[in-house]
């Protein structure tokens, strides 16, 4: 499969415990976005990184979210002491640095529950 | 601030019907603009980019113009299908960075 790829898929957890997402861009894509999703609404960014550096981060990215790219392939997303407005679609998309106009292309999604 | 509207949030017509999806932005000042396709509790399928100096895109049954200087941006889906039944969003991107504005999105159901 060449697309991107987010795991897990899915994850339920209690208010106040951490959560860690993975994201697996497109091979040789070296940009990567990290995008939220509340149900009903457009994606709202978060960050972007062009291979392990990290360009531009949303003020929704609060000091509670850290994401990084070690070794600019994949990228983790943890939220720390999760709160039940963090309960979204966590979105990842990545594209190369040149051609394709900027397009971005997404992963399926991690559909995080914060009871 | 770039903001993106999408008019209307939800639509219902016949199968085989042509449709129009509207998309508008505040700030003229744009890279390109994508629209995407999203099936419930999934990720987003890329339909169409329009570069900014471009005035349409085409792919099979699918149209999406671009009128930059009006702020608008329209997708025409022809003979619509069943199948076509999603919620369809539009995206910007601006001169100065490379993170997308997003609209709410139009849910579109097709009706058989």
């Amino acid at each position: 499969d060449t697309g991107v790829s987010q795991n897990p898929r899915h994850k339920i957890t209690k208010r106040g415990q951490n959560v860690t997402f993975r994201c697996d861009p497109i091979s040789e894509h070296n940009r990567l976005y990290w995008y939220r999703q509340t149900l009903g609404q457009g994606p709202e960014f978060l960050t972007y990184f062009q291979n392990e550096a990290q360009l531009e981060k949303s003020r929704l990215l609060s000091d509670r979210f850290s994401a990084e790219r070690p070794k600019g392939s994949f990228s983790t997303l943890e939220i720390q002491r999760t709160e039940q407005g963090d309960s979204a679609m966590y979105l990842c998309a990545s594209n190369p640095r040149v051609g394709t106009y900027n397009e971005q292309f997404f992963g399926p999604g991690t559909r995080l529950t914060v009871l | 601030k770039q903001e993106v509207t999408q008019i209307p949030a939800a639509l219902s017509v016949p199968e085989g019907e042509n449709l129009v999806l509207n998309c508008s932005f505040t700030d003229s000042a744009i890279y390109n603009l994508q629209w995407f396709r999203q099936d419930p509790g999934k990720g987003l399928t890329s339909l169409l980019l329009i570069q900014s100096s471009q005035r349409e895109q085409t792919s099979g049954r699918l149209n999406a113009s671009l009128d930059k200087s009006s702020g608008r941006s329209t997708l025409y889906i022809a003979a619509s299908q069943p199948g076509d039944s999603a919620t369809y969003l539009c995206a910007v991107r601006g001169d100065s960075n490379y993170q997308l504005i997003w609209g709410a999105g139009t849910k579109l159901i097709i009706k058989p």
